[in-house]
């Protein structure tokens, strides 16, 4: 009954590439959607985020897409860097909680 | 100057003890949270107080009792650990409960033998 999940546990991306990480959710009350990083050792930090009225939200780097037909989410990064090595989790809010998905292993190749 | 504070940062019990993590913000937050990160590396929600008020429970068993001394901290008593209790506990704050954006603490990694 997981109602986010991240379907590719780990991605491998060359440096200066463009990085996709996908999600899919099932609860169509969410209203808001987030991602965030995390690195070893440490607790998430937030990324990104999209209202479901929009559908593309963009900060440097970073864009997220939301598709709330499909209900999926990506999040793009271009050009990936060695810094965007991390574990991603994207999150949805309903209910005045989070919901977050497993997470994605991004790794970014020299 | 750290945000969000949690301690300790691991912890190894034995079966049946009674075990304490503490958590403290320094952010000026009405709102934390107390995550568990499971085997299968979901977070999920256990505790959510706004003002030293609980306002989400989520299918926690008993055995988990959150205190909030303050809005600035919020303490996880567990009782009677299990080894099902083994999993990474991370605490989190945000502005008021309304508001998606959360700031995690490093997380406490608890194993039960």
């Amino acid at each position: 009954d997981q109602q986010v999940k991240q379907n590719s546990p780990s991605l491998s991306v060359q440096e200066g590439r463009i990085s996709i990480l996908n999600c899919d959710y099932t609860n169509s009350m969410f209203d808001y959607f987030l991602w965030y990083k995390k690195y070893p050792a440490e607790g998430p930090t937030f990324l990104i985020s999209i209202s479901s009225i929009k559908d593309k939200n963009e900060d440097g780097r970073f864009t997220v897409f939301l598709n709330k037909s499909a209900k999926h989410l990506s999040l793009h990064i271009v050009p990936s860097q060695p810094g965007d090595s991390a574990v991603y989790f994207c999150a949805a809010r309903g209910a005045q909680k989070l919901v977050f998905g497993q997470g994605t292993r991004l790794t970014i190749n020299p | 100057d750290t945000a969000v504070s949690q301690t300790p940062k691991y912890l190894v019990t034995q079966m049946g003890n009674d075990k304490s993590i503490k958590c403290e913000q320094n952010l000026g937050h009405d709102t934390m949270y107390w995550y568990k990160q499971d085997s299968k590396k979901f977070l999920k929600i256990m505790f959510s107080y706004n003002n030293k008020e609980l306002i989400i429970n989520e299918t926690v068993p008993n055995r988990f009792s959150p205190k909030s001394p303050d809005k600035a901290h919020l303490n996880l008593h567990i009782n009677s650990l299990e080894l099902g209790d083994s999993a990474v506990y991370f605490c989190a704050s945000s502005p008021t409960s309304g508001v998606s954006e959360q700031f995690f603490g490093p997380g406490t990694r608890l194993t039960v033998l």
